[in-house]
């Protein structure tokens, strides 16, 4: 089975600006999570989704915003960019049904730079 | 609210030294626990993970890692590691929230293997 793709993997924009990255799961998963990796805070969870609706939302101002599509795809946005953005955005799916002990499969990250 | 402590933030070593990467946890249910490894300009991947059974847990090349439900720890060791094990290490605790299986992860250990 493929992994999971994220596109691009990286992009540069400047302040105010909003950027879409794209996330696809590996074939079958319905799952998918998206995480900020910053070297000041670290991996921070976003939101996840499933069937098209979002299950769970971390900690992020409303200008953070995604949605996934009928085939498990999922899109995140981010609004009016700010230089504390810049960081790594990881996609991460898994197999249902949610149990516990089940993997998180991560895809190489989109790598944002915002000038 | 469970969190993951990494106690350090960078280890260096020499090659087929031994190392261990502390972790410790706090959780007032069933943990499930993770050790992720990631490469430079890669995302993460799954090392090992502790589920239930056996306290002890090895990976494919080597690895392995000790739940201690006393110690609330989940340290991960290799007896001799190799130029590269050089990577950035993150321990992460699995938590079911709003129905959704969460990973928690810690801040992060950068293993450094020098000749």
């Amino acid at each position: 089975k493929a992994g999971v793709t994220q596109t691009p993997r990286y992009l540069i924009k400047t302040r105010g600006q909003q950027v879409t990255l794209s996330c696809s799961p590996i074939s079958g998963h319905r799952s998918v999570s998206w995480y900020q990796q910053t070297p000041g805070q670290g991996l921070q969870f976003l939101f996840e989704y499933f069937s098209e609706t979002q299950r769970n939302k971390g900690n992020f101002p409303g200008r953070f915003s995604g949605r996934q599509f009928s085939n498990s795809r999922s899109e995140m946005n981010v609004s009016t960019l700010e230089l504390g953005d810049s960081a790594l955005y990881l996609c991460a799916s898994s197999p249902e049904p949610p149990l516990p002990g089940n993997e998180q499969f991560f895809g190489p990250g989109t790598r944002l730079t915002v000038l | 609210a469970q969190s993951v402590t990494q106690l350090d933030s960078q280890v260096p070593v020499f090659e087929e030294a031994p190392v261990e990467l502390r972790c410790n946890y706090s959780s007032s249910v069933s943990v499930y626990l993770f050790w992720y490894v990631q490469y430079p300009n890669q995302g993460l991947q799954l090392l090992l993970k502790y589920l239930s059974g056996s306290t002890l847990v090895e990976s494919i090349n080597g690895f392995e890692a000790e739940f201690n439900k006393s110690q609330t720890s989940f340290h991960l060791r290799k007896p001799s590691v190799h130029i590269s094990d050089t990577a950035e290490y993150f321990c992460a605790v699995s938590v079911l929230s709003g129905g959704y299986n969460k990973l928690i992860f810690g801040a992060g250990t950068r293993l450094a293997v020098h000749p």
